[in-house]
């Protein structure tokens, strides 16, 4: 089946401490994207990748870095100086950047 | 002003009912428009991807745009609890420009 994976699930973390978000796709698409979430709130894009080992910078990116070292990864890392990280993480691809994009289930990150 | 608005209701119907959501935006450059359903703590799904003007249909659900009026729709027909979600509208001019996404409007179909 293709699709795109997200692990974990749930993440929980304590202050001061990085932790990294994986996204894995199978879909073949050269574009990928991280968005964050908040309750009642639309999707927020930290950052964006349109070909291996390129990214840009999003609406939201202080506070996180990202990686593309491969086409199907696009792993997402929650620093220390990301103020407000409690959220739920989402990570996209598309065929190309701008096309239709298909979601992952998601990543919740609460930090205690 | 936002580039893309869209009501974030909730929008409560009877099961059965035609459901019609809507969204504008202001940036005339916009060329793909698509609609996403997403339920409580899952990512969101696509469920329609039109281009330009025109109607499209899938179902049980008809998504429109009217690009003279910067307005787009979805509308569900004989809806059911099980359409109870968030549904997002997003839009993109297309080649490699950023993809924005409206705040989502939560529906609720009462059985």
């Amino acid at each position: 089946d293709g699709g795109i994976t997200q692990s974990p699930k749930y993440l929980f973390r304590k202050e001061g401490q990085n932790v990294t978000l994986s996204c894995e796709q199978n879909l073949n698409h050269d574009a990928m994207y991280w968005y964050r979430q908040d309750p009642g709130q639309g999707l927020r894009l930290i950052y964006y990748s349109q070909i291996v080992n390129d990214f840009q910078k999003g609406d939201i990116a202080e506070g996180y870095s990202v990686s593309r070292e491969k086409k199907e990864s696009f792993p997402l890392t929650v620093t220390s100086a990301q103020k407000n990280p409690t959220a739920f993480y989402l990570c996209a691809s598309s065929r190309l950047a701008g096309d239709e994009q298909f979601f992952g289930p998601g990543t919740r990150l609460t930090v205690l | 002003q936002k580039e893309v608005e869209q009501d974030p209701g909730p929008l409560s119907v009877p099961e059965g009912a035609i459901v019609s959501l809507n969204c504008t935006y202001s940036n005339s450059a916009f060329q793909y428009f698509m609609w996403y359903r997403q339920y409580s703590r899952k990512g969101p799904e696509l469920l329609m991807y039109t281009y330009s003007s025109g109607n499209k249909e899938d179902g049980r659900f008809t998504a429109q745009v009217d690009k003279s009026s910067k307005y787009i729709s979805l509308f569900i027909r004989d809806s059911q609890p099980s359409d109870s979600a968030t549904y997002l509208c997003a839009m993109s001019a297309g080649g490699g420009f950023k993809t924005i996404f409206g705040a989502g409007t939560r529906l609720f179909v009462k059985a």
